[in-house]
C-alpha cells in the first residue's frame, strides 16, 4: 500500500552517463513533484507537474528532462552525469488545490553517486 | 523573497524537555506552513501544518506557534523523547496555486538524550 514509491534506491553510476529515476504515486493525486536535497540536507524543488504539465522548472541544467506520462507517473532523467549531481532526489505528490487537503506526501528518496 | 530561514541549525535535548525550533519568512503570499520530520534514510513526513488565519495548533506533543505580524513560526516539542531525534524542516508554499513547491528552511538536527 505504498504511496509514492521510487525506483531505484541507490544508483551509483560514473560521469557522462544517462540515467533515470521512476517515480509512482496511487494517491489519485494530480499534482507530482521532483525535489533535489544535498549533502547538507536542504531540500530543494526541481520541476512541478500538474494533470501532466509542467507548472514549475526552476533553474536546473537541462541535462535534466521530467517526463510524466501519466497523472500517476514522474519520472526523471539525468544526460551526461556529473560530480555535483550527486544528491537524494526526492519525488512527491499532492491533491488539487480545490480539495481543500494541502499534504505533499514524498516518496523514499533515491540517492544517486556521481564517480 | 522566497527564502525561509530556520533555526537552530542543530538542538540538543533532555528527555522530557521541551525542543524550539523557530521559522522567519519574507513572502506575505504564502498561506500554508507545514513542519516535516525526516529520519535518517527516508523521505520527509508531514508532522503538522498551519494557516495563517489561526496563532497556534497543537496536535499531540507538537504544537506550531504563528506570528502573522512577526512573519516568524515555531515547533514546540513538549515531553521531548528519543524517538523525536530526526530532522526537521519548516517550510512555506501558496497553495492555492496548483503545483506550487514547499520553500523549505534549511533543517534542524534534533538529538534527544535518554
Amino acid at each position: 500500500d505504498t504511496a509514492v514509491s521510487q525506483t531505484p534506491k541507490y544508483l551509483v553510476t560514473q560521469m557522462g552517463n544517462d540515467k533515470s529515476i521512476k517515480c509512482e504515486q496511487n494517491l489519485g493525486h494530480d499534482t507530482m513533484y521532483w525535489y533535489k536535497q544535498d549533502s547538507k540536507k536542504f531540500l530543494k524543488i526541481m520541476f512541478s507537474y500538474n494533470n501532466k504539465e509542467l507548472i514549475i522548472n526552476e533553474t536546473v541544467p537541462n541535462r535534466f528532462s521530467p517526463k510524466s506520462p501519466d497523472k500517476a507517473h514522474l519520472n526523471l532523467h539525468i544526460n551526461s552525469l556529473e560530480l555535483g549531481d550527486s544528491a537524494v532526489y526526492f519525488c512527491a505528490s499532492s491533491p488539487a488545490p480545490s480539495s481543500g487537503k494541502d499534504t505533499q506526501y514524498f516518496g523514499p528518496g533515491t540517492r544517486l553517486t556521481v564517480l | 523573497q522566497q527564502q525561509v530561514k530556520q533555526s537552530p541549525q542543530s538542538l540538543i535535548v533532555q528527555k522530557g524537555g521541551i525542543s524550539i525550533i523557530n521559522c522567519a519568512y519574507e513572502n506575505t503570499a504564502f498561506d500554508y506552513f507545514p513542519w516535516y520530520q525526516q529520519f535518517p534514510g527516508k523521505g520527509p513526513a508531514l508532522l503538522i501544518a498551519i494557516r495563517p488565519d489561526v496563532s497556534e495548533k497543537k496536535e499531540g506533543r507538537f504544537t506550531i506557534s504563528f506570528n502573522k505580524s512577526a512573519k516568524q513560526f515555531s515547533l514546540h516539542i513538549m515531553d521531548s523523547q528519543p524517538g523525536d531525534s530526526a530532522t526537521y524542516f519548516c517550510a512555506a508554499s501558496i497553495v492555492k496555486q496548483a503545483g506550487t513547491a514547499l520553500i523549505f528552511g534549511k533543517g534542524t538536527t534534533l538529538s534527544v538524550s535518554s
